[in-house]
This record gives structure tokens, C-alpha cells and sequence, in this order.
């Protein structure tokens, strides 16, 4: 099976950075996902890292570590419209199933 | 220009009922999916087809059986309605299979009383 562990909530202030972080256990691993969810909508893809490193699109970037097992979500310079869940998702090689964390919910304050 | 679109948006039934959630996707993508998303948010994978044929099938009740008349179509049919069934049905596309991004539809809050 994958285990995928992110925060529950996370709280930041407009202007702030904020940095979600996402561990994952899994064989066959073929890429890992960020999408983000505002209450009531659907997910939307934000970025996806198959190999080791950064990936900066705008505000938001994502890091990739394969052999920690490890990814984060860095999201710069905060809108209240950043207010949303953040869900980490993985895929393996294997059945191409995308299998997501609990995602995290990040709050925005003035 | 609706790229995923669902039918209905809200679905309330009674116990026992059957009902059908539809989805169609304009993205000329070969891949389709449904989700279900729980009230503690989480989005776990029911079902996927690729070009009309099962390719992802997790263990879910067989009170659920999904239907790809096309490869812009997914269905979603239910049978004998439980309490434990409402949720948050998304139906989603992708390209094709594996590491593609995914496009999901407005979902479906299915509740069942």
C-alpha cells in the first residue's frame, strides 16, 4: 500500500510564505502530484515532480526528494484566495492509480 | 466551455433507491475516472476506463457499476442506496493513463437519507 501523511491545517498571513510538506511510502514510484481544493469545488492540477529537485511555477513551487520520500508545496506571497486544501498525490508505475494524502488546509488570515 | 461536466450537482435519495450520476468530458482525453471524496475530505479512486475499458477497478461494493458508452462518457450507477454512500462523487479525465494531469468535474454531493 502508499501512505501519504500531510498536516491537517496550516495558518499563515496574507504576504507570508507558507510550506506544506508531504511524506510518502510507496514501491514503484512514478511522480508525485499537487492539486489544490477550495471548499466546495474541485481539485485543480498545480504542479507535478517526477525527478529530484524544484519546480517553480509563479507563487508556487514544489520540491521533490525520492530517496526521503519526500515533497513539499511552497506557496509565496499570500492571497486570501490561496485559502484551500492542499492535497499531495503519488503514482506508481504499476496500475496507474493516483492515490492522495487527507490534504492540508491552509487558512489565510489578514 | 465546460471541459468536465457532471450530472446532477446534488442528488438527495432514500435508502434502497438506485440513481445514476452522469459525466462527460470535452477534452478528447482517453482517460476517465471516478472519485469519491468522504466527509473527512478524503479523494480516493473508485473506477477508471481507458478508451471504454476497465483499467482501474479498487474494491468498492458491486452496488456500483460504472458505464463507458464513449470514450467522452463515464457513468456512475448505483444500486441499493446505503447511509454510508453519501459523499462527493468527481468525475475526472486525463490524456491518457499514468503520470497525466487530471481534470476533474464539479462533482456530484450525493446524499442519501
Amino acid at each position: 500500500g502508499q501512505n501519504i501523511d500531510q498536516p491537517t491545517e496550516m495558518t499563515a498571513t496574507e504576504g507570508a510564505i507558507v510550506q506544506i510538506n508531504c511524506t510518502y511510502q510507496t514501491s514503484g514510484f512514478n511522480g508525485l502530484f499537487w492539486y489544490q481544493q477550495h471548499a466546495g469545488e474541485a481539485p485543480t492540477f498545480l504542479s507535478y515532480n517526477v525527478l529530484d529537485g524544484l519546480e517553480e511555477k509563479g507563487r508556487f513551487s514544489s520540491f521533490l526528494s525520492r530517496s526521503k520520500g519526500y515533497s513539499y508545496l511552497l506557496l509565496k506571497e499570500l492571497q486570501m484566495k490561496d485559502s484551500a486544501s492542499y492535497l499531495c498525490a503519488v503514482i506508481k508505475a504499476a496500475g496507474n492509480k493516483l492515490t492522495f494524502g487527507g490534504g492540508t488546509r491552509v487558512l489565510v488570515k489578514p | 466551455d465546460t471541459a468536465v461536466s457532471q450530472t446532477p450537482k446534488y442528488l438527495v435519495t432514500q435508502m434502497g433507491n438506485d440513481k445514476s450520476i452522469k459525466c462527460e468530458q470535452n477534452l478528447g482525453h482517453d482517460t476517465m475516472y471516478w472519485y469519491k471524496q468522504d466527509s473527512k475530505k478524503f479523494l480516493k479512486i473508485m473506477f477508471s476506463y481507458n478508451n471504454k475499458e476497465l483499467i482501474i477497478n479498487e474494491t468498492v461494493p458491486n452496488r456500483f457499476s460504472p458505464k463507458s458508452p464513449d470514450k467522452a462518457h463515464l457513468n456512475l450507477h448505483i444500486n441499493s442506496l446505503e447511509l454510508g454512500d453519501s459523499a462527493v462523487y468527481f468525475c475526472a479525465s486525463s490524456q491518457a493513463p499514468g503520470a497525466y494531469e487530471q481534470y476533474f468535474g464539479p462533482g456530484t454531493r450525493l446524499t442519501v437519507t
